[in-house]
């Protein structure tokens, strides 16, 4: 049961180049999430998706798109990198019964030259 | 708007109690959360209380819950080094959608 992955580690992109950020859970849960943590500034919700077939915009989605592939996967992909998206990126799920508590993947930290 | 406060920063040296505070805005929480945070590492789940308790204690960790003023504390008794990280107070938002998270705590642990 590895929880949730995250693909890749570390990641240096050029302004205007794209790339996709990849997150599987193997929890079976429902909802996943795409969050990003800059200094000072806490985590903050990018996207999400309640469900397969379905995502929702969070608080800070320009410059993002979403796709839930599958009840496991859940991407995030930056189409044409700014600087303003150098971030750690942090993906999770979360289980709707019990505590309804939100499970993180390690990371990935991003670098937009 | 939801929103979730907590102060930035808490120095204590080993063998003292830390407690960090948080206040939030609106939530439908059933669950309020603290999150943890080591250098270069995801979140963990460190503890949790249900929102119709007042206290929950797990071993060095005393979570209190103050639903009329919506303040959540988190106490570490005999600190240790290894304490130090960033503590995330988590509430889920309205909606019930998502958590809302405070901007952390950086806890400095000095022996």
């Amino acid at each position: 049961n590895a929880g949730v992955t995250q693909t890749p580690k570390f990641q240096v992109l050029k302004t205007g180049q794209s790339m996709t950020l990849q997150c599987a859970q193997d929890m079976n849960h429902n909802s996943m999430y795409w969050y990003r943590q800059d200094p000072g500034m806490g985590l903050r919700l990018i996207y999400y998706s309640a469900s397969e077939g379905t995502t929702d915009k969070g608080e800070v989605p320009n410059g993002y798109n979403v796709s839930r592939l599958n009840k496991r996967e859940f991407s995030l992909r930056l189409e044409s990198a700014a600087p303003s998206q150098t971030s750690v990126y942090f993906c999770a799920s979360r289980e709707l019964l019990g505590t309804d508590t939100q499970y993180f993947g390690p990371g990935t930290r991003l670098t937009v030259l | 708007g939801e929103d979730v406060e907590q102060s930035l920063f808490l120095s204590v040296r080993e063998g003292d109690s830390s407690v960090i505070n948080c206040t939030y805005t609106d939530s439908s929480s059933t669950y309020l959360y603290w999150y943890k945070q080591e250098p270069g590492a995801g979140l963990q789940l460190l503890t949790y209380i249900f929102s119709n308790m007042d206290m929950k204690q797990d071993q060095r960790l005393t979570v209190l819950l103050n639903k009329k003023d919506k303040h959540l504390s988190l106490r570490i008794a005999d600190t240790q080094t290894g304490d130090s990280a960033i503590y995330f107070c988590a509430v889920l938002n309205q909606a019930g959608t998502a958590l809302i998270f405070g901007k952390g705590t950086t806890l400095s642990v000095s022996s």
